[in-house]
């Protein structure tokens, strides 16, 4: 069965550098979603990407976060310069059209 | 936007009790799905159940979608259930995001 998958599944970082965190979404779907979850806390939506541009944000997603699909099939989201609140499990997701959202198995990231 | 409250917070049950985990939600969803999050922090998805009944396994669930409710049975608990169940929900056209609620917290013991 098709899966989503992310890399790195850890990865720690200090304070003022950048990340980017890769996703290889579903090969033919559409919409592709960032989600964050701070420990103990719930998901949150950060960011949709649609026909290569993106569809909606929060306004978790600052001038800080950006995000790419470089080629026809990593989905990317990099963050400039890293904070200790972002450290928190990042989640990438896509969907064919409507329906099910397939999710990652998430990016654990720690800023130190 | 749409407003999704989970309960309970927190479940205790020994091993081998049913469970029943229910999530309301605020306006009409296109796309309502079960989450299970195992100790690794990874989101295994349940349920896709915008409306009716589904069951898989020991697991079923039904979404009332005129009355803006979901419900996730658990049957005859195992250890490996525990963890902590997520409801999200998306309206309109469906390929919208996913709001979550906070979680039920499940925790069996053996």
């Amino acid at each position: 069965e098709p899966e989503v998958t992310q890399t790195p599944s850890h990865q720690v970082t200090q304070m003022g550098q950048e990340v980017i965190l890769r996703c290889v979404p579903i090969s033919n779907h559409l919409y592709f979603y960032w989600y964050r979850q701070i420990l103990g806390q719930k998901v949150e939506f950060l960011v949709s990407f649609y026909n290569n541009e993106i569809s909606e944000k929060s306004e978790i997603f600052d001038d800080q976060f950006s995000v790419e699909r470089p080629d026809g099939s990593n989905f990317t989201l990099k963050i400039r310069s890293t904070k200790l609140e972002d450290s928190a499990m990042y989640f990438c997701a896509s969907i064919l059209d409507v329906g099910e959202q397939y999710f990652g198995p998430g990016t654990r990231l720690t800023v130190t | 936007g749409i407003q999704v409250e989970q309960s309970p917070p927190d479940l205790i049950l020994q091993e081998g009790a049913n469970s029943t985990l229910r999530c309301n939600f605020s306006d009409s969803v296109n796309n309502l799905q079960w989450f299970h999050q195992n100790p690794w922090g990874q989101l295994i998805n349940l349920f896709y159940i915008p409306s009716g009944t589904k069951q898989n396994g020991r697991l079923s669930a039904t979404t009332v979608a005129t009355e803006r409710y979901s419900l996730l049975y658990i049957s005859s608990s195992q250890t490996t259930d525990s963890g902590v169940y997520f409801c999200a929900v998306a309206p309109r056209r469906g390929n919208e995001k996913l709001t979550f609620g906070t979680g039920t917290r499940l925790t069996i013991i053996p």
